[in-house]
């Protein structure tokens, strides 16, 4: 089955970056795009983006534009989401998210990693 | 930039009907779907393309569209359903979520 594991909760400083990791499992890594997610406190879910593992080609939700990073590493079925210049506004739960169908049009996501929280904290 | 509107609360008794609805602009053009969150959990996909029930979730879970308005309809509501509910769409290659609805089972 399915399964997306994700990297422990981490603590940053204002300022800093924050790497979260999703290991896939269970399935083709490269057949289907990997989306990134995120969830403030209280808050609805909110797109940041995707990331093809097959050519690396990304696209990020404007807000997120010049801070945010996703990459992949094919080796070992791993998608990484890489956000800088952390603001206390970042503090969240960020989940990778994977869609039932391979196509680029493809937004219903059935299999989600278990998320990760992102404190952002002087 | 487009946005999804969803009351923030609906009550239903056990056993009774559930409606929620997502307003936005064309919405029935951007395939919308529906996600179930319960605390700390991960969101759980029960509608996607406008009406289609994925795999595993139960059939009192269904949807359906009306020009500007997705809803989502729960039949026969039972307690294990009470949890938040956002509807999500496609539109310009980016893909927009709804506020959210608290579903209360009293």
């Amino acid at each position: 089955q399915v399964q997306l594991m994700q990297s422990g909760a981490d603590v940053k400083k204002p300022g800093a970056s924050v790497t979260v990791s999703c290991k896939a499992s269970g399935y083709s890594f490269t057949g289907f795009y990997m989306h990134w997610v995120r969830q403030a406190p209280g808050q609805g879910p909110e797109w940041m983006g995707w990331i093809n593992p097959k050519s690396g080609d990304t696209k990020y939700a404007q807000k997120f534009q010049g801070r945010v990073t996703m990459t992949r590493d094919t080796s070992t079925d791993t998608a990484y989401m890489d956000l800088s210049s952390l603001t206390s506004g970042d503090t969240a739960v960020y989940f990778c998210a994977r869609p039932l169908c391979s196509s680029i049009r493809c937004h219903w996501f059935d299999s989600w990693g278990q998320g990760t929280l992102v404190t952002v904290s002087s | 930039s487009y946005e999804l509107t969803q009351p923030p609360s609906v009550s239903v008794s056990p056993g009774q009907t559930a409606s929620i609805t997502c307003s936005g602009d064309k919405l029935g053009d951007k395939f919308p779907s529906w996600y179930q969150q319960k605390p700390g959990q991960s969101p759980v996909l029960v509608i996607y393309h406008n009406v289609k029930r994925p795999s595993g979730i139960p059939e009192r879970f269904s949807g359906s569209d009306s020009g500007n308005t997705a809803t989502l309809t729960i039949s026969g509501t039972q307690a294990m359903d009470e949890a938040d509910y956002y509807c999500q769409a496609w539109d310009s290659n980016t893909v927009i979520f709804g506020g959210g609805t608290k579903l209360t089972v009293l």
